[in-house]
């Protein structure tokens, strides 16, 4: 999700749950969406992206949705693991734009 | 095949102080980004380039430059640092425009 302030939305889920990440997004023109992972210290990592002519695709062990009526995305992670824990990020990307516009991020914690 | 890489990882400045953020990717990406991160904030774009030799704004370029002198380049100038520019700096770079970016690890950077 999205928030403002200093304090990001947490998510904790026992290891072994799905895990699902939601995202509002702001521009209903937006046509491409992403999902990053971060680990602390790092540099974002790609998991999976989404044109806006789709409603769901999935990878490994991963679901995003996209509910254009609302505007809302979602990350589902399956069977979560302890290396999952990290910061997600959606974004989104308007046509003809040259830039992705990031939400603020959801920290995902997994308790053993 | 190192994908992005940032120098330095770390470095701290006086106010007023000037530096070079240096950013090489080897998948000859076309476009290429320099974002900030700041605590409970999603990424912010400062510059970026769409091919060798052109650059561009982003949402917050004040107190910023940027070169792209050669394609598999991007450089980050500070002129005369603040310590409003104290923050964690990625740069990505991208095959089209906007879509799917691949970011390196990140450089802290503290004025005092």
């Amino acid at each position: 999700g999205e928030s403002v302030g200093l304090h990001l939305p947490t998510l904790s889920v026992q290891e072994g749950d799905n895990s699902i990440i939601n995202c509002a997004y702001s521009n209903s023109a937006s046509d491409y969406f992403i999902w990053y992972k971060q680990e602390s210290g790092k540099g974002p990592q790609f998991i999976i992206d989404i044109r806006s002519n789709m409603d769901k695709r999935q990878g490994q062990r991963v679901t995003v949705l996209l509910n254009k009526t609302v505007k809302h995305l979602s990350l589902q992670i399956a069977a979560t693991q302890p290396g999952d824990s990290a910061v997600y990020f959606c974004a989104e990307k308007i046509p003809g734009a040259q830039k992705l516009v990031f939400g603020q991020g959801t920290r995902l914690t997994i308790n053993p | 095949n190192a994908g992005v890489t940032q120098t330095p990882k770390f470095r701290v400045l006086k106010t007023g102080q000037s530096m070079t953020l240096l950013c090489a990717q080897d998948m000859n990406h076309e476009y290429m980004y320099w974002y900030r991160q700041d605590p409970g904030m999603g990424l912010r774009l400062i510059h970026y380039s769409v091919g060798e030799g052109t650059t561009a704004k982003g949402e917050v370029p004040d107190g910023y430059n940027v070169s792209r002198l050669k394609k598999q380049n991007f450089l980050l100038g500070l002129e005369s640092a603040a310590p409003s520019q104290t923050s964690v700096y990625f740069c990505a770079s991208s095959y089209l425009s906007g879509e799917k970016l691949f970011f390196g690890s990140g450089t802290q950077l503290s004025v005092l």
